[in-house]
């Protein structure tokens, strides 16, 4: 079963545009991860958030977690063509990490 | 450093017939996953190895599904027979010792069964 809800499910946007990606999540965490996901391709890891942080930079990420509303967002700042993936929030659930379904990103240059 | 390496990238064959797949992590990483990822859906985890022993194998369908990882570093995952609903990726990754964040994801190997 899979714990975070992504939204919206899929995105499309120019060149230089920001991107925000959302995620909602039913248990408490310890922590929140982002992975990015090419067409074909495994996982990256993008960034961690722990429970006790607000916000958090990673270049052009910046990711926030509302535990409270057990809710992150993902922004991806001017964005690039090879941004397009789809992106994946994570959810440590005991030892092991629960992924959300996904949002596709597509960003036209 | 080599990342994990994941063999074959794609497979075919017909429903009934058996398939493997064979993953090798990252040196150093004793803690191996292997996760299904159907389409458009995020990654769900099916066995988690700690070097050679399966800790968590409570998502693995173990009528159809078997796994191992004899000397704590390459793993295979089986499935015999196959189904048609079997067409899925299998994504492979591995974790440092006592860090399961830090995961590292292979390509992983697609799945189509006739």
């Amino acid at each position: 079963s899979q714990q975070g809800e992504e939204d919206p499910q899929a995105l499309s946007i120019q060149e230089g545009e920001n991107a925000t990606m959302n995620c909602s999540y039913k248990t408490s965490i310890n922590n929140l991860q982002w992975y990015r996901q090419n067409s074909g391709r495994g996982l990256v890891h993008l960034i961690l958030i722990r429970s006790n942080e607000r916000e958090k930079h990673s270049g052009r990420l910046r990711v926030t977690l509302d535990t409270s509303k057990k809710s992150s967002s993902l922004l991806i700042t001017a964005s690039r063509a090879a941004d397009t993936a789809s992106y994946f929030c994570a959810t440590d659930g005991g030892n092991k990490l629960v992924f959300g379904a996904g949002t596709i990103l597509r960003v036209k240059s | 450093e080599a990342g994990v390496v994941q063999s074959p990238r794609y497979k075919i064959i017909e429903k009934k017939q058996p398939v493997a797949f064979w993953c090798n992590p990252i040196s150093g990483h004793n803690t191996l996953y292997w996760y299904l990822q159907n389409l458009g859906q995020g990654p769900e985890l099916l066995i988690r190895y700690e070097n050679e022993e399966a800790v968590d194998d409570s998502q693995l369908p173990k009528d159809r599904f078997s796994a191992e990882r004899l000397k704590g570093v390459d793993s295979t995952l089986k499935i015999q027979p196959a189904e048609l609903g079997d067409s899925a990726v299998y994504l492979c990754a591995s974790s440092p010792p006592d860090r399961y964040n830090e995961q590292f994801f292979g390509p992983g190997t697609r799945l189509t069964v006739l």
